[in-house]
Parts: C-alpha cells; sequence; structure tokens
C-alpha cells in the first residue's frame, strides 16, 4: 500500500521548459491536492480537485495547470518554467467532504529552475 | 482570506514541556490542524479541533479556543526526535475543504 506517490522526487529545468509532476493515489480518495513549500514559509494551494474530472484554483495558481481524468492521479503541470518556481512541491489527498479528517501528503518533488 | 501567525522558532531541552502558539484571522473556520514536517519530509498530521477545548493524543495535545481565534500544541516530554517544524493550519470547509497553512514552528530539542 504505497498512499501518495509522487513522481520524480527531484528534477532540475531550464527556464522556459515545460513538465509535468504526478500524484497517484491507492486510497481512493476524492480530494487531491497540489501545494508548493518555500523556504521560511508553509505549504501554499496550487489547485485542488475535488473528483475525476475536476479542479479549482487555489492561492497561486498561475504559471501551472492541473488535470485529473483519472480519480486516482493528479497532474500539475508547468508549461514555461520560470526560477520563480523553484520550490518543493507536495500532493495531499482527503478522503471527501468531512471535516475531520486529515491530509495525506506525498513526499514531495524538489524542483530547481535554471 | 485567511492568515495565521506562529512564532518562527523555538529552543527546548530534553523531557521538557514546550507550547507552540497560533492565532489566526479567517473568513470561515471550521478546525484548526497541526502537522508536523521533519527536514526533507513530507508534514504528517498530528491533532485537529473543531470546537473549544484540549485534544490529548499521547504526549500531543491540543488546544483552540474559537472566541479568541486562538490555539496551540502541547508537547510533553520532548524527545529528541521531535525536533521539527510544526505548522498549524485551518480548514475553511468551503468547497474543497482547502487548509491554509501557517508559515511554521521550527522546534529545536537540546540536550
Amino acid at each position: 500500500n504505497a498512499g501518495v506517490t509522487q513522481t520524480p522526487k527531484f528534477r532540475v529545468l531550464k527556464t522556459g521548459q515545460s513538465m509535468t509532476l504526478l500524484c497517484a493515489q491507492d486510497m481512493n480518495h476524492e480530494y487531491m491536492y497540489w501545494y508548493r513549500q518555500d523556504p521560511g514559509m508553509g505549504l501554499r494551494l496550487i489547485h485542488y480537485s475535488v473528483g475525476e474530472g475536476t479542479t479549482a484554483k487555489g492561492e497561486v495558481p498561475d504559471g501551472y495547470n492541473v488535470s485529473r481524468l483519472k480519480k486516482q492521479n493528479f497532474l500539475l503541470g508547468l508549461e514555461s518554467a520560470a526560477p520563480s518556481q523553484t520550490s518543493v512541491y507536495f500532493c495531499a489527498t482527503l478522503t471527501g467532504p468531512r471535516s475531520n479528517q486529515p491530509q495525506h501528503f506525498g513526499d514531495g518533488t524538489r524542483l530547481s529552475i535554471l | 482570506g485567511q492568515s495565521l501567525e506562529q512564532p518562527s522558532e523555538v529552543t527546548a531541552v530534553e523531557g521538557a514541556i514546550v507550547q507552540i502558539n497560533c492565532t489566526y484571522q479567517t473568513s470561515g473556520f471550521y478546525g484548526l490542524s497541526w502537522y508536523q514536517q521533519h527536514d526533507g519530509g513530507a508534514p504528517t498530521f498530528l491533532s485537529y479541533n473543531a470546537l473549544d477545548g484540549l485534544e490529548e493524543t499521547g504526549r500531543f495535545s491540543s488546544f483552540l479556543s474559537r472566541s479568541d481565534s486562538y490555539g496551540y500544541l502541547l508537547l510533553q516530554e520532548l524527545q529528541m526526535k521531535d525536533s521539527a517544524s510544526y505548522f498549524c493550519a485551518v480548514r475553511d470547509g468551503g468547497g474543497g475543504n482547502k487548509l491554509t497553512f501557517g508559515t511554521g514552528t521550527q522546534l529545536k530539542v537540546e540536550l
């Protein structure tokens, strides 16, 4: 039982390149989230999804796109990477709308953009 | 919008008790959560308060006062492995059941 798996774990990009981060979960959770974490800061929500085929913007969505074609996968895309997007990216899942359930996090993707 | 404030750093000795405070200003509030994150690791859930009062889970307790927009995490019998960052997070209960995180408190446990 892997829980929440993020790939890749590390990546270095050049400015202007594109890439996709994958989050896969095997817990059958409805809700999925993408966060970024910068040094000395908490996690900031980029985009989220409340079910297959749905996506919504979070606090810092600019420069990112997402897709949830399958319930178990949530993809985060950077179309034209910028140095400001250097960060650690975390995916999280939640069973559903019940308010007392914790979010489950993946191990993160460390992304550097030169 | 939501904003949360917590101290940036706390230092304590092994075996002691430490309290990490969190104050929040929110447009909607459905509960305060606490997460632990070791260096290079993922955040892991510690505790959740939806109602006023104290919740206890082993060595960790969390308190909430909704009238004061305030909560704290209490760690007892500190161990070296408790050295980590601790984040409070407010659940807004709206669409997506989103969390807004504080900037985190780095706890250093010394011998």
